[in-house]
């Protein structure tokens, strides 16, 4: 039972780059998150989705696109990248409710220079 | 999105010390949840809390859901070296309609053998 996990580990990106992280869980959790966590700012909502098929927006969506098509995946997608997506990035998936502790993966560090 | 204060951002410790932190927020909370981040690892759950008053211990660490709703408090007895980390507390965001968590700015915990 791997939990969450997320690939890569590490990127490093040319501002204009586009490229997809990948998040997987495999607990049959229907609710799964990205944040982001930036340095004094804990961490911050930019997508989610509540089950396959459906997304919404977060605190800080732009710059990202999202999708779902199955209950295991939820990729998170930058299609132009920018310095201020300098970040850690987070998945996150609950059981069946938003409200439900979060389970973490180990997070993607990307640096866009 | 709803906001969560944090404080002290940051404590320096001597191993055996107790500490105590804090979160609050300008409305109310239902349910307040208090992780640990470890350097290169993604947030784990240390306790959850779901009642106003409610005391809840896992080892050393206790928590408690403020009275009024609008607070929460963590304690760790008797410090260790492997405390070191980054505390943070969550709780679900009624602005966000997947009601899903925001986070504080978390406490970054030092701790002197």
């Amino acid at each position: 039972n791997a939990g969450v996990t997320q690939t890569p580990k590490f990127q490093v990106l040319k501002t204009g780059q586009s490229m997809t992280l990948q998040c997987a869980q495999d607990m049959n959790h229907e609710y799964m998150s990205w944040y982001r966590q930036d340095p004094g700012m804990g961490l911050r909502l930019i997508h989610y989705s509540v089950g396959a098929g459906i997304t919404d927006q977060g605190e800080v969506p732009n710059g990202y696109n999202v999708s779902r098509s199955t209950t295991e995946d939820f990729p998170l997608r930058l299609l132009s990248a920018a310095p201020s997506q300098t970040s850690v990035y987070f998945c996150a998936s609950s059981l069946n409710r938003g409200d439900q502790p979060q389970h973490f993966g180990d997070g993607t560090r990307l640096s866009i220079l | 999105g709803q906001q969560l204060n944090q404080s002290p951002q940051s404590m320096f410790i001597q191993e055996g010390e107790d500490v105590s932190m804090n979160c609050t927020s300008s409305s109310i909370f239902n349910t307040w949840l208090w992780y640990k981040q470890e350097p290169g690892e993604g947030p784990v759950l240390l306790i959850a809390l779901y009642k106003a008053g409610e005391l809840t211990s896992n080892g050393r660490l206790t928590a408690q859901f403020g009275i009024t709703r609008k607070d929460s408090f963590l304690n760790i007895s008797a410090s260790i070296p492997s405390d070191v980390g980054i505390y943070f507390c969550a709780g679900p965001d009624r602005e966000n309609a997947g009601n899903m968590l925001t986070f504080g700015g978390g406490t970054r915990l030092m701790v002197k053998p």
